[in-house]
């Protein structure tokens, strides 16, 4: 069964309004995770690493301000989107290490489909 | 220097051939080199993954072949069955996981 949940699946929102995006760990704890978007047929690009309990850590070229990263829990993390706009539409993913391994070993969530109209 | 080059872009394979992707990386910090299969609408799974101090690692059908001198890297897919039809991601990690481009693969029977 899947080991990181995320939720929701898919959402539309209408441009301007924002997204809540939550990653979950099931049954193991993940000090942290990793957020990814993907556009359609291309390749999985790091948006962020979230720790828990400290500042998320941006890549270069990710406005942290829209992309609001909270890692509250050793648990949970949460993307939220805010003020999207269509060019904001994409397929999220999370993912958090396995057991003790490195950030190469990653479990990722279903992903997340964002439509902005 | 964090790019890791993927190709082909496409590959179409018949039932029982050999599918080959190959990757190239120029960032000698890399130290884990994994592959990942990813379904359509679905996120992706750790298939198979190598250290560079290791030249082959073999794991049932799928084997990688590593070069660290070359930095290049592949994965070979034996008898290769239509369930395996789905897109491949070459991946090299540090303290974070840098994907490649990606490689549909599509095995017809």
């Amino acid at each position: 069964g899947a080991v990181v949940s995320q939720h929701p699946s898919w959402v539309i929102c209408k441009s301007g309004t924002s997204v809540k995006i939550e990653c979950r760990s099931l049954d193991f704890q993940a000090t942290t995770m990793f957020w990814y978007r993907q556009f359609p047929k291309q390749s999985l690009m790091l948006m962020a690493t979230s720790n828990e309990g400290s500042k998320a850590t941006y890549e270069q070229g990710v406005e942290k301000d829209k992309f609001l990263i909270n890692h509250a829990s050793l648990t949970l993390s949460t993307l939220t989107v805010t003020s999207a706009h269509p060019e904001d539409s994409s397929f999220y993913i999370c993912s958090a290490p396995r057991g003790l391994a490195g950030p190469g070993e990653l479990f990722f969530g279903e992903g997340s489909r964002l439509t902005v109209l | 220097q964090q790019q890791v080059k993927q190709s082909p872009q496409s590959l179409i394979v018949q039932k029982g051939g050999i599918s080959i992707i190959n990757c190239a990386y120029e960032n000698t910090a890399f130290d884990y080199f994994p592959w990942y299969q990813q379904f359509p609408g679905k996120g992706p799974a750790l298939l198979i993954a190598i250290r560079p101090d290791v030249s082959e690692k073999k794991e049932g059908r799928f084997t990688i072949s590593f070069n660290k001198s070359a930095k290049q890297f592949s994965l070979h897919i034996m008898d290769s069955q239509p369930g395996d039809s789905a897109t491949y991601f070459c991946a090299a990690s540090t303290d974070k996981l840098i994907f490649g481009t990606g490689t549909r693969l599509q095995v017809f029977p």
